[in-house]
């Protein structure tokens, strides 16, 4: 049972415009929820995060948004350059838990064409 | 540089052999933690520990064992491993409540 989905495996869009990566989460327990970017052959690093109190947060180029009642969550990208092109996982944790652990999406390849 | 650090980079492994992954921190975070990640599958949990000396399981720890004797330090075995095992694993550790992880730059292994 897969608690986040990111159904979009890929994405490509044109340097200069905006990229919208998506995600849902089917536990409502979840409470904080992160975006990790990874390049090849590298370890993800952490891009944004958004607590469940909010409905956004923003940093530079990337602005998270969440949908509490549809258990949705986007990550926008404005403007996007070539270097954003990586894959992107959506991830969410429950802070009730004794372990904080992270529930990882399945990741989406962006690309961003010059 | 603070970080984590993983080895080996990367493995070919004989299927029955036993292999270790080491992942060390210099950051002293309490939490650590082990992810596979398979292609169409993203990263999924193998073991974790929030502080030196306890540890449990993921969503995926058969075939895994973890041990967390100090702060630093969180090697993962693979007893016996298995092709299905073939996996790029990465180690992470968690600063605070409020912030992600870091991630280690990986350990690619295959099981032939």
């Amino acid at each position: 049972d897969q608690q986040v989905k990111q159904n979009s495996p890929s994405l490509s869009v044109q340097e200069g415009r905006i990229s919208i990566l998506n995600c849902d989460y089917t536990n409502s327990m979840f409470d904080y929820f992160l975006w990790y970017k990874k390049y090849p052959a590298e370890g993800p690093t952490f891009l944004i995060s958004i607590s469940s109190i909010k409905d956004k947060n923003e940093d530079g180029r990337f602005t998270v948004f969440l949908n509490k009642s549809a258990k949705h969550l986007s990550l926008h990208i404005v403007p996007s350059q070539p270097g954003d092109s990586a894959v992107y996982f959506c991830a969410a944790r429950w802070s009730g838990g004794s372990n904080y652990k992270l529930t990882f999406g399945k990741g989406t390849l962006l690309t961003v064409n010059p | 540089i603070a970080g984590i650090t993983q080895a080996p980079t990367s493995q070919i492994l004989a299927a029955g052999r036993r292999m270790t992954l080491r992942c060390t921190q210099d950051m002293r975070h309490n939490a650590m933690y082990w992810y596979r990640q398979d292609l169409g599958l993203g990263l999924r949990l193998i073991h974790y520990s929030n502080t030196a000396g306890t540890t449990g399981k993921g969503e995926v720890p058969d075939g895994y064992s973890v041990s967390r004797a100090n702060t630093d330090d969180f090697p993962l075995t693979l007893a016996s491993a298995v092709p299905s095992q073939t996996s790029v694993y990465f180690c992470a550790s968690r600063q605070g409540l409020d912030y992600g992880y870091t991630f280690g730059s990986g350990t690619r292994l295959t099981v032939v």
